[in-house]
C-alpha cells in the first residue's frame, strides 16, 4: 500500500519568509501526487498536482512543488509567504484507487 | 453555491448511541468518498462509492454504514457509537473514480461521551 511521510509538523515562521514542506511517498505504481491545504475554519482544497510530464508543478496562490523521482518526494515552497498562508497542509499519493495522505504540516505564518 | 456539503456540522451524542451524518454534492460527480480526521489531523479513508456502488471499504468496524441513495448523496450511518469514534468525517467527492482532484465538504466534528 502507498504511503505518505510529512516532517516538521509543526513550522512557525514570519510574514515575508520561505517556505519549504518536504513530502515523501512509497508506491510502486504511477504516480500521481497532490497537496491539499486546510485554512483555520474551512474544507481541504487542492493547492496543486502533479501527473505527469514538468516536475516543477505550480499551484495557486504562489506556491510550486518539485517531483524528484529519484528521490520519491515532492516538496512544496512558497518563496515569501502571507499571514493568509497560516494552515494545516496535507500531502497526498494516489494509489490502489485511493488517496492516501500525509498526517499534514501546520503552518503558522506570524505578521 | 455549495458543492459539497455535510450535516451537521457538530454532533455530540453519548456512548452506545446511534447516529447519522449526510453528505450532499451538486457537482454532478459519480465518485464519493468518506474520511475520518483523528485529533492529530491524520486523515484516512473509509469509504468510496462510484455510481451508487460501493469501490473501497477500509478496515473500518461493521458498526459504520454507508449508504448512497443516489449519485449525489453519501450518508453515513454509525451503531453503537463509541468514544474512539470522536473525530472529524469528511465527506468529498470527484469527477469520476481515478486520481482527480476531490472536493472536500466542510467536516463533521463528532464528539462521543
Amino acid at each position: 500500500a502507498q504511503s505518505v511521510s510529512q516532517h516538521n509538523h509543526h513550522v512557525i515562521l514570519s510574514e515575508a519568509a520561505s517556505l519549504e514542506l518536504g513530502c515523501n511517498y512509497s508506491y510502486g505504481g504511477t504516480v500521481n501526487l497532490f497537496w491539499y491545504v486546510q485554512y483555520p475554519g474551512q474544507h481541504l482544497q487542492l493547492l496543486l498536482k502533479y501527473f505527469s510530464g514538468d516536475p516543477l508543478v505550480k499551484g495557486i496562490k504562489g506556491f510550486e512543488a518539485e517531483f524528484i523521482k529519484s528521490k520519491f518526494s515532492f516538496n512544496l515552497r512558497k518563496p515569501s509567504v502571507q499571514w493568509s498562508d497560516t494552515a494545516e497542509y496535507f500531502c497526498a499519493v494516489y494509489g490502489n484507487n485511493r488517496l492516501a495522505f500525509g498526517k499534514g504540516n501546520q503552518v503558522v505564518v506570524i505578521p | 453555491d455549495t458543492a459539497v456539503s455535510q450535516t451537521p456540522k457538530y454532533l455530540v451524542t453519548q456512548m452506545g448511541n446511534d447516529k447519522s451524518i449526510k453528505c450532499e454534492q451538486n457537482l454532478g460527480h459519480d465518485t464519493m468518498y468518506w474520511y475520518k480526521q483523528d485529533s492529530k489531523k491524520f486523515l484516512k479513508i473509509m469509504f468510496s462509492y462510484n455510481n451508487k456502488e460501493l469501490i473501497i471499504n477500509e478496515t473500518v468496524p461493521n458498526r459504520f454504514s454507508p449508504k448512497s441513495p443516489d449519485k449525489a448523496h453519501l450518508n453515513l450511518h454509525i451503531n453503537s457509537l463509541e468514544l474512539g469514534d470522536s473525530a472529524v468525517y469528511f465527506c468529498a467527492s470527484s469527477f469520476r473514480a481515478g486520481p482527480d482532484e476531490q472536493y472536500f465538504g466542510p467536516g463533521t466534528r463528532l464528539t462521543v461521551t
